[in-house]
């Protein structure tokens, strides 16, 4: 078990272009969340998947958003277009399978920081 | 919508001091409650959790204690040490229609301990 891994670590791109994450989930783990983290703050969410299911989004995410987790395993987060509002550390985090997704522990990975010029 | 404050910090301690960091939380439902810390340079991580009201969570000499009649879940040392220097953020689980157990966090307490 290697844990919840991200790609890349540092991200920095110039204003409207296209960027795209990534994240690997720790292994049959079927929950998987996005937060964004801006500086001095805690993190906000963003999305969740249920296996590939997008259950729900945040209205944070604007349209120039978009996620998916095609296999139910890894899941990739796409901003179009970007803005220098959109710089952030992006957290991918997964649960396993419990109880219930409201007490289950999520494990994170250690970011993308996207700085957008 | 549910919510959660923290003090504010930096929060400064010689080494041994006792710490306290005080978390308020607002919520609909019986959320669950945890406390991530995030050293620097690295991810957030578990320090404890706490799933239902009187439950104590507690690792690493740290504890706290979910207590509904306060709507609090504040994080206490006996004996802090400088490898304690982190930033710390108390966050709940959303209990809304869906369900999703996505976090709520506050904006992080930063603790500086001094040798």
């Amino acid at each position: 078990d290697t844990g919840v891994s991200q790609d890349p670590r540092h991200k920095i791109t110039k204003r409207g272009q296209n960027v795209t994450f990534r994240c690997d989930p720790i292994s049959e783990h079927n929950r998987l969340y996005w937060y964004r983290q801006t500086l001095g703050q805690g993190p906000e969410f963003l999305t969740y998947f249920q296996n590939e299911a997008q259950l729900e989004k945040s209205r944070l995410l604007s349209d120039r958003f978009s996620a998916e987790r095609p296999k139910g395993s890894f899941s990739t987060l796409e901003i179009q277009r970007t803005e220098q509002g959109d710089s952030a550390m992006y957290l991918c985090a997964s649960s396993p399978r419990g109880l219930a997704a409201s007490t289950d522990t999520q494990y994170f990975g250690p970011g993308t920081r996207l700085t957008v010029l | 919508g549910n919510s959660v404050t923290q003090m504010e910090g930096p929060v400064t301690l010689s080494e041994e001091a006792f710490l306290t960091i005080n978390c308020t939380y607002t919520a609909t439902g019986y959320p669950s409650l945890f406390w991530y810390v995030q050293y620097p340079g690295e991810g957030l991580q578990l320090l404890l959790k706490a799933t239902k009201a009187d439950d104590k969570g507690s690792n690493k000499g740290f504890e706290a204690t979910y207590r509904k009649e306060t709507t609090s879940f504040h994080l206490e040392k006996g004996s802090v040490q400088v490898s304690d220097s982190a930033v710390y953020f108390c966050a709940l689980s959303d209990q809304g229609s869906s369900n999703t157990g996505k976090l709520i966090f506050g904006q992080g307490t930063t603790l500086q301990v001094k040798p």
